[in-house]
């Protein structure tokens, strides 16, 4: 089945800069790639998603860009704010399937 | 509009015990999924139904048995629970299938003595 990794696991940025996060996959078959935000106590919830026939997607500060060839796709934040930390996941799973696979997660902090 | 509900949202077991926890979703969604979530883990899928009247195992079933009651409801029950099981359960839907948007509850956590 597919697996997804994140990179890194912890990521502390200041107020105002950019946060990249990286995931991978393993099966070239996958084309739905979801990222959910997780604040603590909370359900993850959908920001953004793209599939493997866009390269990338903007939605205000939060943009996904994808890159079949490598199999890896990232979330870029921009201008951060505080109420930016929480826990993000990545995900992948291939068309039409039922099984979402997620990554282990990233904490990002916001220093204000 | 609630979208997904759970309930409870904490509960405290002993093991051996058995619980039932319950899952209520309000946007008229086909699929609905049952995950558990570990430090350090990301979300594991325990049992998913794709559709009224279907269950599937997912990544982690072990323990676990499932009830799709009807369209807007899914139970997750521990028959004898272990210490093992303690975690954090949520619920999700979505509209068809687990390549579109999923919703999640808030979640139910669970500790087994």
């Amino acid at each position: 089945g597919e697996n997804v990794e994140q990179h890194p696991s912890t990521l502390s940025v200041q107020e105002g800069d950019s946060a990249v996060i990286k995931c991978t996959y393993s099966d070239s078959a996958s084309n739905y790639f979801p990222w959910y935000k997780q604040e603590l106590g909370k359900g993850p919830q959908l920001i953004i998603d793209i599939r493997s026939n866009v390269g990338e997607k903007k939605d205000q500060r939060i943009a996904v860009t994808l890159n079949k060839t490598a199999k890896h796709f990232s979330l870029h934040i921009t201008e951060t704010q505080p109420e930016d930390s929480a826990v993000y996941f990545c995900a992948a799973t291939p068309y039409g399937n039922n099984r979402l696979a997620f990554g282990k997660g990233n904490q990002v902090v916001v220093i204000p | 509009n609630a979208g997904v509900t759970q309930t409870p949202k904490f509960q405290v077991l002993k093991t051996g015990q058995s619980m039932t926890l319950q899952c209520a979703q309000d946007m008229n969604h086909n699929s609905m999924y049952w995950y558990r979530q570990d430090p350090g883990m990301g979300l594991r899928l325990i049992y998913y139904s794709a559709s009224e009247g279907t269950t599937d195992k997912g990544e982690v079933p072990n323990g676990y048995n499932v009830s799709r009651l009807n369209k807007r409801e899914f139970s997750l029950r521990l028959e004898s629970a272990a210490p093992s099981q303690t975690s954090v359960y949520f619920c999700a839907s979505s509209e068809r299938r687990g390549d579109q948007p999923q919703h999640f509850g808030d979640g139910t956590r669970l500790s087994i003595l």
